[in-house]
């Protein structure tokens, strides 16, 4: 079935350092790939998204690439914040279907 | 500010007793989901409704969960009788159709 990968964290910066965090999917068919904030204490956020192989979501500084021959989603930002401390889901949803399926998530804390 | 709204956010009870999570979504989305987010396991479909219907609820436990939508303003998460391993983070999102998935803050549960 359909599957979602993503580093384990917590991932520990300092502010204006570049960030990466990887996700890779195991999917039937052509996915669409999401990414999703939460921050401590609210519900998910929407912070980008892709729906075909090589289309690149953006979103506040952060970028990922929906990779095909990979089968990844990477989430990158090239000068973090403290802001953007708080936790980042990868998520993916079947061709033709509602579902999201979900990462773990991946924690992130930044420093000044 | 078009949001998801939850009620109650902290609900702290005793194994046994019933619990009911409301939800309103954002007013003219017809279609909404419930999640379960916990550590061990991570974000979590429990069931879905489309236009008032349920169209998938195979990640809910029969026997002590039930989902409903009384209208297209509320939807109601029952748990009865509430157990220990109950205790998580309860998600309500909503969206127009397949579209993006607006979170709700959550209800955290914590059943003693």
């Amino acid at each position: 079935g359909n599957s979602v990968t993503q580093m384990e964290g917590p991932v520990t910066l300092s502010e204006e350092a570049f960030l990466t965090i990887n996700c890779t999917y195991t999917a039937t068919g052509y996915p669409s790939l999401f990414w999703y904030v939460q921050y401590p204490g609210e519900g998910l956020q929407l912070l980008l998204k892709a729906t075909k192989a090589d289309d690149k979501g953006s979103n506040k500084g952060f970028e990922a690439t929906y990779r095909k021959e990979t089968t990844s989603f990477h989430l990158e930002k090239g000068s973090v914040q403290v802001s953007d401390s708080a936790v980042y889901f990868c998520a993916l949803s079947g061709y033709n279907t509602d579902k999201l399926i979900f990462g773990t998530g991946t924690r992130l804390q930044v420093f000044p | 500010d078009a949001r998801v709204t939850q009620t109650p956010r902290h609900k702290v009870t005793e194994m046994g007793q019933e619990v009911t999570m409301r939800c309103q979504p954002i007013l003219g989305h017809n279609t909404v989901f419930w999640y379960r987010q916990t550590m061990m396991q991570g974000l979590e479909l429990l069931a879905y409704f489309r236009n008032r219907a349920p169209l998938d609820d195979s990640g809910m436990p029969k026997d002590r969960f039930s989902a409903e939508m009384p209208d297209a303003t509320l939807a109601t998460l029952k748990i009865q009788p509430s157990e220990p391993r109950d205790s998580a983070v309860y998600f309500c999102a909503s969206a127009l159709d397949r579209a993006e998935q607006y979170f709700g803050p959550g209800t955290r549960l914590t059943v003693t």
